[in-house]
């Protein structure tokens, strides 16, 4: 139990494009989803909270007109890159905490390879 | 906001040998410490947590000590073997919920 998928795995875009990455929790509902980023040989760094229903809040220093993050049901939750530019290549991780039981833990998707050229 | 930090950044063993890997956090409300393992291109997997109610913990060859007052945890690998090797980090939740992770270390397992 407590899958989480994203979508799509890897993504090349061209500068100036936007990208939509989605993130599925498969067998729970979650109330809330995590959007972070992780450059190579860093650490996860949180950029935004989402909670289904509402606004998501954003992490200190990150653009939400640049990040734009939708939670339209409690399964799903979205994430998009508007006019990425090359530093925007990053991977992208979400996870998900369960509505039941322990909602300390948090599941992690497979994470989103974006390269922006 | 809290703040966790974690060394060593790197750690060298011999297959066989334990490894320690410590962090320490700064918002005394937090109250959950998980452990993960990660491996190159891949998602963080949870290999341990503790909770605040908790001083140390076990699974196998892993285990967890907590020492609330002194704001620090560990991470102890016993028996390492070279499938250890890969970046783990610590993580604690602040007072809003959300994790805030250590820099990571990268474990390498030599046989």
């Amino acid at each position: 139990g407590a899958v989480v998928s994203q979508h799509p795995s890897w993504v090349i875009c061209k500068s100036g494009t936007s990208v939509k990455i989605e993130c599925r929790s498969l067998d729970f509902q979650a109330t809330t989803m995590f959007w972070y980023r992780q450059f190579p040989k860093q650490s996860l760094m949180l950029m935004a909270t989402s909670n289904e229903g509402s606004k998501a809040t954003y992490e200190q220093g990150v653009e939400k007109d640049k990040f734009l993050i939708n939670h339209a049901s409690l399964t799903l939750s979205t994430l998009t890159v508007t006019s990425a530019h090359p530093e925007d290549s990053s991977f992208y991780i979400c996870s998900a905490r369960s509505l039941a039981g322990d909602n300390d833990e948090q599941f992690f998707g497979p994470g989103t390879r974006l390269t922006v050229l | 906001g809290e703040n966790v930090e974690q060394h060593p950044s790197t750690l060298s063993v011999q297959e066989g040998d334990s490894a320690v890997i410590k962090c320490t956090y700064s918002d005394s409300a937090s109250n959950y410490f998980p452990w993960y393992k990660q491996e190159l291109g891949k998602r963080p997997q949870l290999i341990i947590d503790i909770r605040s109610n908790v001083g140390e913990k076990k699974d196998q060859r892993i285990a967890v000590t907590l020492n609330k007052t002194a704001k620090h945890f560990s991470l102890h690998i016993t028996e390492t073997q070279p499938e250890d090797s890969a970046v783990y980090f610590c993580a604690a939740t602040d007072s809003w919920g959300k994790l805030q992770f250590g820099a990571g270390t990268q474990v390498v397992v030599t046989p």
